[in-house]
């Protein structure tokens, strides 16, 4: 069964400090990938995606995610945190059976330290 | 281009109520999926709607149901609410085959 899994619940950085997600999935063909965050009692906001060509692709608020087909991974990058990205963050598949839908994983908690 | 939008932000009901949570598609989308987040989860599809019809169901008993209507918004209907239910329910518009969808703020339902 597709599934993606996010291993770290909750993550602390410093600000100014780098940051790397984690993402992992589980799908037989290569699957549309994407990053979204949610601030607290919020909905969701798309940071990037990944559908084919360039493996490293860009997103909003100086994120990048990188596509390795080899480890079935699609990690989230920012090179400098800013107390304003502390929220939630979530990894999910976009999956095509009898309808198009996204599998999400559990989430990553980012709280960064001032 | 107005975006996703969600009513009521919150609500409570009781176990055994029923109830109907609302949803408005951006602008130039014609397909819906709504999502059930529990608290410390991410989301899990519930079901799509395409052409006012569903076209794709997740895990979910068949007391969810749900409605498109012409101008391609949304309902989703919970019957006979257990205190499972009680999450953050997620509205997300997209095109038709379209992988990109786009979230509203969704709705907190508590069940008590």
């Amino acid at each position: 069964a597709q599934s993606v899994t996010q291993p770290d619940i909750h993550i602390t950085v410093s600000e100014g400090a780098s940051l790397e997600l984690r993402c992992n999935y589980s799908y037989g063909a290569t699957p549309y990938l994407f990053w979204y965050v949610q601030s607290p009692g919020q909905g969701l906001q798309l940071l990037l995606k990944y559908f084919s060509g360039d493996t490293l692709v860009q997103g909003i608020k100086g994120f990048e995610a990188e596509f390795k087909r080899s480890q079935s991974s699609f990690n989230l990058r920012k090179p400098s945190v800013h107390w304003s990205d502390a929220a939630e963050y979530f990894c999910a598949v976009g999956l095509m059976d009898s309808s198009y839908k996204l599998i999400f994983g559990s989430g990553t908690r980012l709280l960064v330290r001032p | 281009e107005t975006g996703v939008t969600q009513s009521p932000t919150h609500l409570i009901k009781t176990r055994g109520q029923q109830v109907t949570l609302r949803c408005s598609s951006q602008s130039g989308h014609n397909t819906v999926s709504w999502y059930q987040q529990a608290l410390g989860q991410g989301p899990q599809f519930i079901f799509q709607y395409y052409r006012e019809e569903e076209n794709g169901r997740g895990n979910f008993p068949p007391r969810f149901s749900g409605l498109q209507f012409p101008n391609y918004s949304s309902e989703l209907n919970v019957n006979a609410l257990e205190l499972d239910d009680s999450a953050l329910y997620l509205c997300a518009s997209s095109f038709t085959g379209g992988s990109e969808a786009f979230f509203g703020q969704g709705t907190r339902l508590t069940v008590v």
